[in-house]
């Protein structure tokens, strides 16, 4: 069975810094990942989609890293600004159209 | 990508009633999805909703609680039947539109509130 776990699950952080977000999974047997955005009381926005031949993706500050192997993903974010708080989910799809969840990274960026 | 909309964005609802909730998308999809996301919880799958065909529903949901309807290429609903406080959650919708990546997209979402 398929587990998502995200560390850390929350992270405070000054406006500026560079920081990274982690995800793992258990079954290296995945489509793709996909990381999200969730605004408080908010539907989920898209940020990188990695398909499972690829390593990395960019966009932007933004910069998503996949290493099936080890069931291990990073989200990175550049020059951080309190415009990037909200919560960051990392989903696998297991199988054709579904997808598991992690847990989440609450992030505050301090101004 | 794809715009998707959901009605109602948030409701109050007492226990033994029950909601609809639709979701729009502005483009026509294969298929379309239903999430649950529990306060201070991740989201789970309830169901992925086919056109023209009955609704595939994960382990622990069933159709009599949350039916789904998908009359065309471009609307769904789900129904949350005989509510009790343990259905407060945010109920998303989702659609996978490219058909080869399986990238998901996401409605804003509905919130219930169960009394």
């Amino acid at each position: 069975k398929q587990e998502v776990t995200q560390i850390p699950a929350a992270l405070s952080v000054p406006e500026g810094e560079n920081l990274v977000l982690n995800c793992s999974f258990t079954d290296s047997a995945i489509y793709n990942l996909q990381w999200f955005r969730q605004d408080p009381g908010k539907g989920l926005t898209s940020l990188l989609l990695i398909q499972s031949s690829q390593r990395e993706q960019t966009s932007g500050r933004l910069n998503a890293s996949l290493d099936k192997s080890s069931g291990r993903s990073t989200l990175y974010i550049a020059a951080s600004q309190p415009g990037d708080s909200a919560t960051y989910l990392c989903a696998v799809a297991v199988g054709t159209y579904k997808y598991i969840f992690g847990t989440g990274t609450r992030l505050k960026v301090l101004a | 990508s794809a715009v998707i909309s959901q009605k109602p964005s948030r409701d109050i609802c007492q226990r033994g009633t029950s909601l609809t909730i639709q979701c729009q998308v502005d483009s026509q999809v294969t298929m379309m999805f239903w999430y649950r996301q529990q306060p201070g919880q991740s989201l789970t799958l309830i169901a992925t909703a086919n056109q023209g065909s009955e609704a595939t529903y994960e382990s622990g949901f069933v159709i009599d609680k949350f039916p789904i309807s998908r009359p065309n290429l471009t609307f769904s609903t789900l129904t949350v039947s005989n509510m009790s406080p343990e259905d407060s959650s945010i109920y998303l919708c989702s659609v996978e539109i490219s058909g080869f990546s399986y990238e998901q997209y996401f409605g804003p979402g509905t919130r219930l509130t169960v009394t």
